[in-house]
């Protein structure tokens, strides 16, 4: 089954102490990329890949760090992690770094991050 | 202004209602069109891509107003599955680089 796989989904941590968010696609995919969601301000990108070892920032990439050293992995590291990083967090992948109607984006089921 | 923006609602239909969501862009130069849908909690799921020319998907109806920068999306026959949330989603980088804006969604309830 074509899926991105998120681990861990829920995950209660404290101020300083890093952590690291797995993700995990099946579908060959160039494109990943990390978001975060908070009430009212919809989903904003933090970093995204466009090939392995290929990495740039996204909208809010302060306080996280990525890593593409395989195509099928990009995890999300938080080095120090702080209250306001706490979110729901979703990767996502698609088959190209391209913008056409037909490049689809493929979600992760989210991560419920909350930093004490 | 939000570069992309919608009325959050909660839209409240009774079942078998018909129902229309609007967004609207900032960036003139965006270059495609698409409306996800998300359930409490749950990832976006890609609903439909917007074309140009309007496109149909069953019950559902996307169309693209590029001089006014806005896009709508029509639900007819609404189910009580059809509850959840309804992200406009727009890319404004190019063909060669996505960069995706995400409005802040519709929520739509569909009550028997």
């Amino acid at each position: 089954e074509a899926q991105v796989t998120q681990n861990p989904r829920y995950l209660i941590t404290v101020t300083g102490k890093k952590l690291t968010v797995t993700c995990s696609q099946n579908m060959n995919h160039e494109y990943m990329s990390w978001y975060r969601q908070d009430p009212g301000l919809g989903l904003r990108q933090i970093y995204y890949s466009m090939n392995v070892e290929v990495t740039d920032k996204g909208d809010v990439p302060e306080g996280y760090k990525v890593s593409r050293k395989e195509k099928r992995n990009f995890p999300l590291i938080l080095e120090s992690p702080s209250p306001n990083q706490t979110s729901l967090y979703f990767c996502a992948s698609s088959l190209s770094p391209g913008g056409n109607a037909k490049n689809i984006q493929y979600f992760g089921a989210g991560t419920r991050l909350s930093v004490l | 202004r939000k570069e992309v923006e919608q009325d959050p609602g909660p839209f409240n239909v009774p079942e078998g209602a018909t129902v229309a969501f609007n967004c609207t862009y900032s960036n003139s130069a965006s270059q495609s069109f698409f409306w996800y849908r998300q359930d409490c909690r749950k990832e976006p799921k890609l609903l439909m891509s917007v074309y140009s020319s309007g496109n149909e998907d069953g019950r559902f109806t996307a169309q693209l107003n590029r001089a006014s920068q806005y896009i709508s999306l029509l639900i007819r026959d609404s189910k009580l599955s059809d509850s959840a949330t309804y992200l406009c989603v727009v890319n404004q980088g190019n063909t060669g680089f996505q960069k995706l804006v995400f409005g802040t969604g519709t929520r739509l309830l569909v009550s028997p």
